[in-house]
């Protein structure tokens, strides 16, 4: 009954390294989502998959990556760190679009 | 653009207590509307949802219903538990392009003490 799992749970970062925060749901979803979570504020879209091989940006994609290269996996990929990273990383999944969005239980990370 | 708009927290409650979060949005179209919690340390799970005008989304005593002509999705729940301790998101999903992502708003927290 696993749903959505992402990994790391914590992680500390130095200002200028790099990162893939892991995410992998085992549900058949089509569409991923990665978001982001900072103090006091809703969930911010970083970038969204619609199915293998597509990505496209949300709201705040600007130093992030990914890719999707199977229907399970969906890495988020940070190559310069910086201190306005600082945020609670969510993978989520759905079906398909406007069906229920499941996600995974988040991702600390600080960035110094 | 779309946006959506709660009660500031954070809310405290004894136990036993009636519970509102207010909830307002603005959107194109018919959006879809969401209710999600997260408990401490844990990630963001539906609570209810209501797809149209005049919709009752309810679950584990919590209820919400879709008021188009106030824009409004205020959840409620009669008699809160400890348990319910937790933050509390309100969402829309609007159709059209954008429709593959939720549209937060900040969160309400509420502690219900004994």
């Amino acid at each position: 009954n696993a749903g959505v799992t992402q990994t790391p749970k914590f992680r500390i970062l130095k200002i200028g390294q790099s990162m893939t925060l892991q995410c992998t749901q085992d549900m058949n979803h089509n569409y991923m989502y990665w978001y982001r979570q900072d103090p006091g504020m809703g969930l911010k879209l970083i970038y969204y998959s619609v199915g293998a091989g597509i990505t496209d940006k949300g709201e705040v994609p600007n130093g992030y990556n990914v890719s999707r290269s199977t229907t399970e996996d969906f890495p988020l990929r940070l190559e310069l760190a910086a201190p306005s990273q600082t945020s609670v990383y969510f993978c989520a999944s759905s079906q398909d679009r406007g069906n229920t969005i499941y996600f995974g239980e988040g991702s600390w990370l600080t960035v110094v | 653009g779309n946006s959506v708009t709660q009660m500031e927290g954070p809310v405290t409650l004894s136990e036993e207590a009636f519970l509102t979060i207010n909830c307002t949005y603005t959107a194109t179209g018919y959006p879809s509307l969401f209710w999600y919690v997260q408990y401490p340390g844990e990630g963001l799970q539906l609570l209810l949802k209501a797809t149209k005008a005049d919709d009752k989304g309810s679950n584990k005593g919590f209820e919400a219903t879709y008021r188009k002509e106030t824009t409004s999705f205020h959840l409620e729940k009669g008699s809160v538990q400890v348990s319910d301790s937790a933050v509390y998101f309100c969402a829309l999903s609007s159709p059209g392009a954008g429709s593959y992502q939720l549209t937060f708003g900040k969160g309400t927290k509420l502690s219900v003490i004994p």
